[in-house]
């Protein structure tokens, strides 16, 4: 049972858009910062949002995300074909003093 | 180039005991906090443990607490996991990862090692 809650599995076809959910609470999302993890298949996690809404050099801009209270969101807008992978949203939770991950969303672009 | 290389995953029986290893290169090791996160098979991705850069600053999820133990060699660039009383569901891979004080900001990851807890 994660602390973060993300849909299990997410899916849109090439050229659109999709929006992936992650909510916490109080003590996690609504005080600190959210970042997003990619984990194509059979590899390591990268990090794809950092900071809320920044993106690290090399990820397209075609990946933005947000906040709002004790949930965050991760969109991605033109999908390709090598964007389908596991998201991972994960942020510092001050009551567990340590950082926590959501349970993953699996995307499929169809 | 940063890099990060786990070592030391095995099969092992129940009760049994591993140690795993995480050598650094390509950045100043003894400047970054380090963790370690494991994955399940099929399943998400877990915090596990994590320790400052000198090594007096360490924190464990309570599901590994008492069983397992995260040290660092500063002059070896390398990043430890002392894994006792193992379970079944210790069973994932162990990946290792560069970390920053109180954020979730973990950059880059090992490959990872595969840790299989049975009988």
């Amino acid at each position: 049972q994660s602390v973060l809650t993300q849909p299990p599995s997410a899916s849109e076809t090439p050229g659109q858009g999709v929006s992936i959910s992650c909510s916490g609470s109080s003590s996690n999302i609504g005080k600190n910062y959210v970042y997003w993890y990619q984990q194509l298949p059979g590899t390591a996690p990268k990090i794809v949002i950092y900071k809320t809404n920044h993106r690290p050099s090399g990820v397209p801009d075609r990946f933005s995300a947000s906040k709002s209270g004790t949930s965050a969101s991760l969109a991605i807008s033109g999908l390709r074909s090598e964007d389908e992978a596991d998201y991972y949203c994960a942020v510092w939770d001050d009551s567990l003093s340590s950082p926590v991950f959501g349970g993953g969303t699996k995307l499929t672009v169809l | 180039e940063v890099q990060l290389v786990e070592a030391g995953g095995d099969l092992v029986q129940p009760g049994g005991s591993l140690r795993l290893s995480c050598e650094a290169s390509g950045f100043i090791f003894s400047h970054y906090w380090m963790h370690w996160v494991r994955q399940a098979p099929g399943k998400g991705l877990v915090w596990v443990s994590r320790i400052n850069s000198d090594g007096s600053n360490i924190t464990y999820a309570d599901s590994v607490k008492g069983r397992i133990t995260i040290s660092r060699d500063n002059a070896k660039s390398t990043v430890y996991l002392e894994m006792n009383s193992l379970r079944v569901d210790d069973t994932a891979i162990y990946f290792c990862a560069r970390g920053m004080s109180g954020s979730p900001w973990l950059d880059p990851w090992g490959q990872g090692t595969p840790v299989t807890v049975s009988a």
